[in-house]
């Protein structure tokens, strides 16, 4: 059983360029969560998506946004790329979206913004 | 939304218990306490979970004090394989609030 994937594994894109990561949930999870983790700090939540819908969602701005197909599956775009979104971008999948129950995380995206 | 609060860095040796405490002071009453842990270049892994007095896995044990303010994760007999940082949470509102962690180092 496969848990969560996600790709690319590395990227490396310009300042206002666009990226669109991707992430395949735990077999049987219907909740996804993305976050961003600089280095050395702790992840920051981005949203989650429950039911194709966007259902919570973390301070950052509109240039994030989601999407989650009828599959489970889930991608990231980020929009106008700017230098600080550098980051290893999680996506973690969930029984559960109250988070009661364990989130199974993915090994992540390293982003690069030049 | 609850904030919490650890030490940024510990350290300890094989064999020991390494207790690590965590603050929560605006807890709320529905909230629950979640540990997980990270390994460099990879996502976090959850440790375990409780909402009150005390909780035990494979792994590690939860405290959990009748004021719910503060946690501590006890990890029995750590090894190296142990060094990673260590996440303390608390779930408000459909939301896991991160802090940066505790960074836990075993040595020989």
């Amino acid at each position: 059983d496969a848990g969560v994937t996600q790709s690319p594994t590395h990227l490396i894109k310009t300042r206002g360029q666009q990226v669109t990561l991707r992430c395949s949930p735990k077999s049987g999870h219907d909740t996804v969560s993305w976050y961003q983790q600089a280095l050395g700090q702790g992840p920051q939540f981005i949203f989650q998506y429950y039911e194709e819908e966007e259902r919570q969602r973390g301070n950052f701005p509109d240039r994030f946004s989601g999407h989650q197909f009828p599959n489970y599956s889930s991608e990231l775009n980020v929009n106008a790329l700017l230098l600080g979104d550098s980051a290893l971008y999680l996506c973690a999948s969930s029984l559960d979206r109250r988070m009661r129950d364990t989130q199974y995380f993915g090994p992540g995206t390293r982003l690069t913004v030049l | 939304l609850a904030k919490t609060t650890q030490p940024i860095s510990m350290d300890s040796y094989e064999g020991q218990e390494v207790n690590i405490t965590c603050s929560h002071n605006n807890i709320a009453t529905n909230d629950y306490i979640t540990w997980y842990q990270q390994f460099p270049s990879q996502g976090p892994r959850f440790i375990i979970q409780g909402y009150k007095t005390k909780v035990t896995n494979e792994v590690a044990s939860l405290f959990i004090p009748a004021d719910r303010k503060s946690s501590t994760l006890s990890l029995p007999r750590v090894s190296l394989s142990d060094t990673a940082v260590y996440y303390c949470l608390v779930d408000s509102n459909y939301q896991l609030i991160w802090g940066a962690g505790t960074k836990l180092i075993i040595k020989p």
